[in-house]
């Protein structure tokens, strides 16, 4: 069981905008530590695609999306194409667990 | 650009031993924390260890303490990840990761290609 929660898996056709949530508790992202997110693509390593909740780094499309709020987190991708077809991971910090927390990753599928 | 390259990953036998190394370039290895994390086989990520950028401050993930030894050659610009009492659970790709920090928590930048390791009899 991952400390973070991401729904298993999400689906949108090109064009469309869809949203991963994370969601922590009161030891991790509701104490207000900053979420992160990952791209991993099939057969690659993950690479960052925001970090600090909303923060993208140079290169990563404005189609991609952070937000924070209480307890939980969300990525959002708008205008989706067939190349965003990845897993996606949020990971933040946790007070009693551990310095370095995942979620368990979406699947998303491009219809 | 920075590059981070692993190797040492291979098949071994539970209880066996093996050590994995990360070479870095394209940045100065000296001033960055660093991380490996590693990926089960159609699993999600699990941070396993991270060292200090002098290399004096080490933490571990509860599942490899007291079995796996972080630690790094500034100098030679390497990350090492000695691991011992390789079980089954531990068969993943081990990812060598630059560690940045970002207000209250960090996150890996730089991630290296993965290396394989597989344990089994």
């Amino acid at each position: 069981q991952s400390v973070l929660t991401q729904p298993p898996s999400v689906s949108g056709a090109p064009g469309q905008r869809v949203t991963i949530a994370c969601n922590g508790s009161t030891s991790n992202i509701g104490a207000g530590y900053d979420v992160h997110w990952y791209q991993q693509l099939p057969g690659t390593a993950p690479k960052v695609l925001i970090y600090g909740n909303t923060n993208r780094p140079s290169g990563v499309p404005d189609r991609f999306s952070g937000s924070k709020f209480g307890t939980s987190a969300s990525l959002a991708i708008s205008g989706l194409q067939a190349e965003d077809e990845a897993d996606y991971y949020c990971q933040s910090y946790d007070s009693s667990l551990s310095p370095v927390v995942f979620g368990g990753g979406t699947r998303l599928t491009v219809l | 650009q920075a590059q981070l390259v692993e190797s040492g990953g291979g098949l071994v036998k539970p209880g066996g031993s093996l050590r994995l190394t990360c070479i870095a370039s394209g940045f100065t290895f000296g001033d960055y924390y660093m991380s490996w994390i590693r990926q089960a086989p159609g699993k999600g990520l699990e941070w396993i260890s991270y060292i200090s950028d002098s290399g004096r401050k080490k933490r571990y993930a509860d599942s490899v303490k007291g079995r796996f030894t972080i630690s790094r050659d500034n100098a030679k610009k390497s990350l090492y990840l000695e691991m011992n009492g390789l079980r089954a659970e531990d068969t993943a790709v081990y990812y060598c990761t630059r560690r940045l920090e970002y207000s209250s928590s960090f996150y890996s930048d730089y991630w290296g290609q993965g290396t394989l390791v597989t344990v089994s009899s």
